[in-house]
């Protein structure tokens, strides 16, 4: 079944301890992107990926890291979690995105973070 | 990044078509025209996207202005599922893609 999948689906963690939200898509999609999205403020991007390699920094990507080595994984790091950071997180894949045509995002399940 | 405005909810009746409008003012020539709904906890769901003429699919209509500053998403005959939060948003080649607070879309049996 075509998905993007994140793991874990919910997470309760302590300030400053560094872990990891994995995305994974099997559909051999170009793009993908992290979101969060927090009461009263919608959706909001974190970091985007055009292709393997290839990021770029969304509205707010402070205080997050994202690597792309291979096209399937997108992983959403957060080094030195806050208290700020208890959000809602979701991962989205696109068979291409920007330059050449924008075509339709896939959304995962999201995450449920909560950092104490 | 251009803005887009909707309203902040809407109702309809079951069964009846619903006009969700947009307007994006100031909107560039290369800004892509895209709407997503969220249904209740769930992640967003692709509805339907264009540049610059009127786009069909099985699920909504769109339908944009000549001089492209308003588009109008249409479901021509809204279910119970269709409960949701509709968002509008306007993205240019590689640029972010920015979610505002959407549009509540109630449906009424």
């Amino acid at each position: 079944e075509a998905q993007v999948t994140q793991n874990p689906r919910y997470l309760i963690t302590v300030t400053g301890k560094k872990l990891t939200v994995t995305c994974s898509q099997n559909m051999n999609h170009e793009y993908m992107s992290w979101y969060r999205q927090d009461p009263g403020l919608g959706l909001r991007q974190i970091y985007y990926s055009m292709n393997v390699e290839v990021t770029d920094k969304g509205d707010v990507p402070e205080g997050y890291k994202v690597s792309r080595k291979e096209k399937r994984n997108f992983p959403l790091i957060l080094e030195s979690p806050s208290p700020n950071q208890t959000s809602l997180y979701f991962c989205a894949s696109s068979p291409k995105g920007g330059r050449i045509l924008w075509d339709e995002q896939f959304f995962g399940p999201g995450t449920r973070l909560t950092v104490l | 990044d251009a803005k887009t405005t909707q309203p902040n909810s809407m109702e309809s009746n079951e069964e009846e078509p619903v006009h969700l409008p947009c307007n994006h003012s100031t909107i560039s020539g290369t800004d892509y025209i895209h709407w997503y709904r969220q249904l209740p906890s769930q992640g967003p769901e692709y509805v339907i996207h264009g540049l610059t003429s009127n786009v069909n699919n099985r699920m909504a209509s769109l339908a944009i202005a000549e001089d492209r500053k308003s588009s109008t998403l249409i479901l021509h005959r809204a279910t119970l599922r269709d409960a949701a939060v509709y968002y509008c948003i306007l993205s240019d080649y590689g640029q972010n893609f920015v979610f505002g607070p959407g549009t509540r879309l109630s449906v009424l049996p």
